[in-house]
């Protein structure tokens, strides 16, 4: 079975400075990772996926994350935040060329960014 | 493109009725898949349809079914509904079930039951 646990329910940073979001992932066959980012009242927009490849994947709205398989962590990065970053984020991960596309969440990291 | 879009976005109910909620996914996906989001669970699988086919489906009780039509749109029904069924309800679809193949989420149905 595979389970996600995101280290921090909650993460508090000043606009401009960068940010860490943990991701820890449990598998016992290869799989793909994602994060989700979540507005209020909206639902889950992709910010980056990793399939294969380059273990540094960019994503959109400046966010990256690298994908470490020694320590099966998918931590996303952003060198400096703004106002508008402030959502909650979700790290996924689906089984690697299985059957079966559903995704399995992280509990979450809400982002707060204060002016 | 339009997106995902579910429907209703907003309903309360009562306990013991029964509710179903309608996703209509991006045009030209074929796979659709259901997650309940609460406060304490988080986000979870529900069910996953492709090609008016259940492929896949989370550890939720029999009260909670689907079906996906030839045109790719899906319902979830939820019968006898129960207090802790008080969620937002995200549709996602999907050109296949590729897991390499970017899923979009809709915005969602609130659901409360009373």
């Amino acid at each position: 079975a595979q389970s996600v646990t995101q280290l921090d329910s909650q993460v508090p940073v000043f606009e401009e400075a960068p940010v860490e979001l943990r991701c820890n992932y449990s598998s016992s066959v290869s799989v793909y990772l994602f994060w989700y980012v979540q507005y209020p009242n909206q639902g889950l927009q992709l910010l980056l996926k990793y399939l294969s490849g380059s273990t540094l994947v960019k994503g959109i709205n400046g966010f990256e994350a690298e994908f470490n398989k020694s320590q099966t962590s998918f931590h996303l990065r952003k060198p400096s935040v703004h106002i508008s970053d402030t959502a909650e984020y979700f790290c996924a991960v689906s089984n690697y060329g299985g059957s079966q596309g559903n995704l399995i969440f992280g509990k979450g990291t809400k982002l707060s960014v204060k002016p | 493109k339009a997106g995902v879009t579910q429907t209703p976005r907003y309903l309360i109910k009562t306990r013991g009725q029964q509710v179903t909620l309608s996703c209509s996914p991006i045009s030209g996906h074929r796979s659709v898949s259901w997650y309940q989001q609460t406060p304490g669970q988080g986000l979870q699988f529900l069910f996953e349809y492709f090609s008016e086919t259940q492929r896949n489906k989370g550890n939720f009780p029999g009260r909670f079914s689907g079906r996906q039509f030839s045109n790719s749109r899906s319902e979830m029904n939820v019968s006898t509904l129960e207090l802790g069924d008080s969620a937002l309800y995200l549709c996602a679809s999907s050109f296949s079930p590729d897991q390499r193949n970017t899923i979009y989420f809709g915005e969602g149905s609130w659901l409360t039951v009373v």
